[in-house]
């Protein structure tokens, strides 16, 4: 399946953690990418083939994978943080289709 | 830094072609290290990959896609384009062009530009 399914809303409270998960059968073969995006603006790679973040990207935003779940988590949540959160990867077996989850929209209270 | 900024005609006629450009500066389009890539999001809704491709060609589509979309690239002007023929109301999407890094296996979209927002109606 091309699929990758989030939750779609997820709340944290200010400086606790939170994590984001996207599931899919694709991810049991391959590593997911996450994006932030803010209202606005375009989204911001936050974590790239799987687990590394771009440069300028605090180190609060981490990544795992475990089976067809592959997890954003934020440690320390701060209020900038609040934002909607793509995972992305794979769409199959073509070696170049990429597919996005729905979205998760972080609120932190 | 690298910037991207799309261009084009922000309303489009059901049944006509979209014409997009994404001007690139502070780099060169001329790479075999990265693709560049068209991505789309509808109104509220959320992001969905159109194509990368490298500047001369090994273009990757969306399958859903596919048959209406072209890539385009003139390295004297390092741009490069997408024409999207036959478009409905369902095409209507703030449309981003991006630098695909060609990491491998995965889908990283290391830049990003600001997004046109492009409707669709008569």
């Amino acid at each position: 399946s091309s699929e990758l399914t989030q939750d779609p809303t997820v709340s944290v409270a200010l400086g606790q953690t939170v994590t984001i998960t996207c599931q899919g059968d694709i991810l049991t073969k391959f590593y997911a990418s996450w994006y932030q995006q803010k209202p606005g603006q375009a989204p911001l790679l936050v974590i790239y083939h799987g687990n590394k973040r771009p440069s300028g990207i605090p180190d609060r935003f981490s990544a795992s994978d475990s089976g067809n779940t592959a997890s954003l988590t934020i440690t320390g949540t701060q209020a900038e943080d609040e934002a909607d959160y793509y995972c992305s990867s794979r769409g199959g077996g073509a070696s170049h289709y990429w597919v996005f989850g729905g979205g998760t929209k972080l609120t932190v209270l | 830094q690298l910037h991207l900024q799309e261009s084009g005609p922000g309303l489009v006629k059901p049944s006509e072609t979209l014409s997009l450009t994404c001007t690139v500066s502070g780099g060169s389009i001329i790479t075999s290290d990265h693709y560049w890539a068209w991505i789309r999001q509808s109104p509220g809704k959320g992001l969905e990959w159109i194509m990368s491709s490298y500047y001369s060609g090994s273009i990757y589509y969306n399958p859903s896609l596919e048959s209406r979309v072209t890539f385009s690239a003139d390295t004297s002007k390092n741009k490069f384009s997408l024409k999207l023929t036959s478009v409905t109301a369902a095409d209507t999407a703030i449309y981003y062009c991006a630098r695909d890094m060609a990491t491998g296996g995965t889908a990283d979209f290391d830049y990003w530009g600001q997004g046109i927002l492009v409707t669709v109606s008569s």
